[in-house]
């Protein structure tokens, strides 16, 4: 079963806008990270909030995590039509002391972001 | 520095064939990962290589298989093809010796067609 549930599963904002993706998961994690896929593309890492952080920033992207309802949200502010892709959460398969799983990633359903020119 | 690397991009085969896909992962990066992704099931960890030992391997039959090289490339090899193999086939590399999954790095994907 996915770790990762992502909501919404499609969103459409006009360029400008901002744009939220939320993500709950089920089991303890040491780390949560979004990752980007334009169609039929490879994944591009955007961010990683480690379990011990709150909120993380980086450029137009804003994460939060809430460990005690397992679930991160990621903000994207002043979306451009370049953002046009879907997002991924994922977490790590064992949770906190799986030292062995650095390769293994289980993601969410994702979220298609459109933004509108 | 160069990304990872994946061939084929595309790939049509028939049910009941074989198939080769190769990753070269980022130089330096020990640790190879393989996804599956499908509209279905979404992006599915197959197994992930490292120092070529094959460290994790997720839920998938044994027609499924990999392995690493020790230049660290990593193949992935799918026999007696079915219809619901059809996906797309990432590659991630990683340094691979973080304590909990550091960022991967993805390769484009080979995109597989079984007829």
């Amino acid at each position: 079963s996915q770790q990762g549930e992502e909501d919404p599963q499609a969103l459409s904002i006009q360029e400008g806008e901002n744009a939220t993706m939320n993500c709950s998961y089920k089991t303890s994690i040491n780390n949560l990270q979004w990752y980007r896929q334009n169609s039929g593309r490879g994944l591009v890492h955007l961010i990683l909030i480690r379990s011990n952080e709150r909120e993380k920033h980086s450029g137009r992207l804003r994460v939060t995590l809430d460990t005690s309802k397992k679930s991160s949200s990621l903000l994207i502010t002043a979306s451009r039509a370049a953002d046009t892709a879907s997002y991924f959460c994922a977490t790590d398969a064992n949770g906190v002391g799986g030292s062995s799983n650095t390769g293994k990633l289980i993601f969410g359903q994702g979220t298609t972001l459109q933004v509108k020119p | 520095k160069a990304g990872v690397t994946q061939t084929p991009r595309y790939l049509i085969k028939t049910r009941g064939q074989q198939v080769t896909l190769s990753c070269s992962p980022i130089s330096g990066h020990r640790s190879v990962s393989w996804y599956q992704q499908t509209p279905g099931q979404g992006l599915q960890f197959l197994f992930e290589y490292f120092s070529e030992t094959q460290r994790n391997k997720g839920n998938f039959p044994g027609r499924f298989s990999g392995r690493q090289f020790s230049n660290s490339r990593s193949e992935m090899n799918v026999s007696t093809l079915e219809l619901g193999d059809s996906a797309l086939y990432l590659c991630a590399s990683s340094l691979g010796t973080t304590v909990g999954p550091g960022e991967l790095f993805f390769g484009e994907g080979s995109r597989l067609t079984v007829l």
